[in-house]
């Protein structure tokens, strides 16, 4: 079955420090990639989204995403994190075979903290 | 500004009520969702429209129904079988409902029922 995998509920950092969320997905072929953000009683904001071409993609408020088709992944990182980049963070795959391909399908969510 | 308005932002009902959750959207978009988000379970596809007249069932359709009489306008029912409503509600929207068309997200309505 398709499905999207977050590896870790609850990630905490320290300001300043490298920020790691990590994102898999279950797909013999390559689906469409995001990444979205959400705040405490909001919608979600998209990041970044990945389609075709470039493996590194660049995102809003400095995150960016690599997708590694070997490793079936699309890790988001931040070289620096600030404290307003806490929020939950979500990974979404736009599967393109087995009729999925009209929807968003999404992972769990990692709620990152950043500590002063 | 363009965007997605969902009203109200927090409703309460008593169990065994229908409830409706208002979804607009000014983007002109055609396609239109419904996501459930509880915590810890990410989101889940309730209702999809493609086009006006047109939507499909998606993950958790079961206690909910929909209508699509207008493009702007997709507002979700939340009925009496829905045996665990109390839930936070997204909606979304997208230029084409397929390929690389990112969804925009409403603000959320969060339901709670007694």
């Amino acid at each position: 079955a398709q499905s999207v995998t977050q590896l870790g509920s609850h990630v905490s950092v320290s300001e300043g420090a490298l920020v790691l969320l990590r994102c898999n997905y279950s797909s013999s072929v390559p689906p469409y990639l995001f990444w979205y953000v959400q705040y405490p009683n909001q919608g979600l904001q998209l990041l970044l989204k990945y389609t075709t071409g470039a493996t590194l993609v660049k995102g809003i408020n400095g995150f960016e995403a690599e997708f590694k088709k070997s490793e079936t992944s699309f890790h988001l990182t931040k070289p620096s994190a600030h404290m307003s980049d806490a929020a939950e963070y979500f990974c979404a795959v736009r599967f393109t075979t087995g009729g999925s391909n009209y929807k968003l399908t999404f992972g769990k969510g990692t709620l990152l903290t950043v500590n002063p | 500004d363009g965007g997605i308005t969902q009203s109200p932002k927090y409703l309460f009902r008593k169990e065994g009520q229908n409830v409706t959750l208002s979804c607009e959207q000014n983007l002109n978009h055609d396609a239109m969702y419904w996501y459930r988000q509880d915590p810890g379970q990410g989101l889940r596809l309730i209702y999809y429209s493609q086009i006006v007249n047109d939507f499909q069932k998606g993950d958790i359709a079961e206690g909910y129904s929909v209508s699509r009489e207008k493009k702007e306008s997709f507002p979700l029912t939340v009925t009496s079988a829905q045996k665990n409503p109390t839930a936070f509600y997204l909606c979304a929207s997208s230029i084409g409902g397929t390929g690389n068309s990112p969804l925009h997200f409403g603000n959320g309505t969060r339901l709670t029922v007694t």
